[in-house]
């Protein structure tokens, strides 16, 4: 099983909103991550959690909380969004902190802010 | 100078034929690259990786790197229409906090009848 599942698949949220994306996978990988996508750009990354703590955060605004409740699951907690944080918003999970391990992707949230 | 380099395309080719995909990377200490493939509102699919010099074949798919190069490379034989997508090309570094997978823009194939 190389799943990782997304939830929900599609998000519209005003800006003085509070949602969270959720995403789960039981692979058994300590390594889950957050990536943004823009149309037609690459996947950007966002944070990187490994054995359930934050170990990379790029710089990413406040308005965007992750959590690792626990092995298995990821949160993404979004609070007051602007419209340019419309993008697709990808989970990733792998092996931790290992060189040649593959990334699997969920198949992400769609999220408009209006 | 970009971290992971590809040419956007797109690449046309016909049914039947061998589509090359190219990719260049900046960091030497880029540890193992990854192609990825992505049809228009989905999320990436892993198809091929690659940690060691050389060629690695899988399916229809080959897979070449040459590291001192900076070179990266994804070969699609007897391609057909539904491997038209936009291919990305990722590298992976190891860093204190984990790995870091940074993505080309990609390559956007189209196979035509």
């Amino acid at each position: 099983d190389t799943e990782v599942t997304q939830t929900p698949k599609h998000l519209v949220m005003g800006m003085t909103n509070k949602k969270s994306l959720k995403c789960e996978q039981h692979m058994g990988h300590r390594a889950m991550y957050w990536y943004k996508q823009k149309a037609k750009k690459p996947p950007e990354l966002m944070f990187v959690y490994s054995y359930e703590k934050l170990s990379i955060n790029e710089s990413v605004p406040s308005r965007f909380s992750p959590e690792c409740p626990n092995s298995s699951l990821l949160n993404l907690h979004l609070h007051a969004l602007q419209p340019e944080d419309s993008a697709l918003y990808l989970c990733a999970s792998s092996q931790v902190k290992q060189a040649n391990t593959e990334a699997f992707f969920g198949q992400g949230t769609r999220l408009t802010v209006v | 100078q970009k971290e992971v380099e590809q040419n956007s395309g797109p690449l046309s080719v016909p049914e039947g034929a061998i589509a090359s995909l190219n990719c260049t990377y900046s960091d030497r200490g880029s540890q193992s690259f990854f192609w990825y493939r992505q049809y228009s509102g989905k999320s990436p699919e892993l198809i091929m990786f690659i940690y060691s010099n050389g060629d690695k074949e899988d399916g229809r798919f080959t897979a070449q790197l040459n590291k001192a190069s900076q070179y990266v490379s994804l070969l699609i034989r007897d391609s057909q229409p539904s491997d038209s997508a936009t291919y990305l090309c990722a590298v992976n570094i190891l860093t204190g906090g984990g790995n870091k997978l940074t993505f080309g823009t990609g390559t956007q194939l189209k196979v035509e009848l």
